[in-house]
C-alpha cells in the first residue's frame, strides 16, 4: 500500500515567518513529488513539483527532498495571509501515472 | 487557455438514482484522471486514461462505478444506485505527458460536489 502522510495541523504561523510543511512517503519506488495548494470549496493548485534530491526554489517556495530518508517538505518564507490554505503533498512511482496523495496539512497565517 | 472544466458544479441525488459527472480536459492532454475527495481529506484516485484507453481503475469503489472516455477528450465518470457513502467531491485532473520532466504535472477541474440524501 503505497501511503504519503502528513500532519493534518492545523499548523499556525504569524505573517512574515516560514511556513514548514512536512511530508513522508512509503514505497521508496516513488520519483517525483509535487506540492499543491487547495483553498476550502477549490481545486488543488500546483505549488511546484520536484525530482531529485536537494532543494528547488521557486518565489518564495522552497521544495526539499530526500530520497533516503523518504522525505519531502515545503518552506513558505515571508507567509501571508492569503498563503492560509491546505497543501497537499502528492507522489507519482512512475511517469505519467496517478498520484498518492497525503490528507493535507491546514496552515493558517494569522496577521 | 481554457483549464479544466467540469459538469455539473453540484448534484444531489436520492439514494439509488444514477448519476453522470463530465470532464473536459485541457486541450491536448493526453492523459486524465479522476479522483475522490471526502472532506478533510487528500484526493483518492479512482481510474485513469491515456487517450482512449483506460490503463488503471483500480481505484473504483465497487462495479456501481464506471468511466469512459471513447474519443479520448471529455470523459463522464457514471455512478449506478448511488449509496451516502458516495457523497464526495470528484475531481478530474489532466496532464500533457510529454516525456519531458514536469509534463506530467496534473492540473485539476473545480470538481463535482455530490450529495446522496
Amino acid at each position: 500500500q503505497k501511503e504519503v502522510e502528513q500532519n493534518s495541523g492545523p499548523l499556525s504561523v504569524p505573517e512574515g515567518a516560514i511556513a514548514s510543511l512536512n511530508c513522508t512517503y512509503s514505497d521508496r519506488g516513488s520519483q517525483s513529488f509535487f506540492w499543491y495548494r487547495q483553498y476550502s470549496g477549490k481545486s488543488p493548485e500546483l505549488i511546484m513539483f520536484i525530482y531529485s534530491n536537494g532543494d528547488k526554489e521557486d518565489g518564495r517556495f522552497t521544495a526539499q527532498l530526500n530520497k533516503a530518508s523518504q522525505y519531502v517538505s515545503l518552506l513558505i518564507r515571508d507567509s501571508q495571509p492569503s498563503d492560509s490554505a491546505t497543501y497537499l503533498c502528492a507522489s507519482v512511482t512512475n511517469y505519467g501515472q496517478n498520484f498518492v496523495f497525503g490528507p493535507g496539512t491546514r496552515l493558517s497565517v494569522l496577521p | 487557455g481554457a483549464g479544466v472544466s467540469q459538469s455539473p458544479r453540484y448534484k444531489v441525488a436520492k439514494r439509488g438514482q444514477d448519476v453522470a459527472l463530465r470532464c473536459d480536459p485541457i486541450s491536448g492532454h493526453v492523459s486524465l484522471f479522476w479522483y475522490q475527495q471526502a472532506l478533510g481529506q487528500g484526493p483518492e484516485f479512482l481510474t485513469y486514461f491515456q487517450n482512449e484507453a483506460q490503463l488503471d481503475k483500480s481505484g473504483l469503489p465497487s462495479d456501481r462505478f464506471f468511466a469512459e472516455r471513447p474519443e479520448g477528450s471529455v470523459s463522464t465518470l457514471k455512478i449506478q444506485r448511488t449509496q451516502q457513502e458516495d457523497s464526495a467531491v470528484y475531481l478530474c485532473a489532466s496532464s500533457v505527458v510529454r516525456g519531458e520532466v514536469g509534463t506530467d504535472t496534473q492540473y485539476f477541474g473545480p470538481g463535482t460536489r455530490l450529495t446522496v440524501l
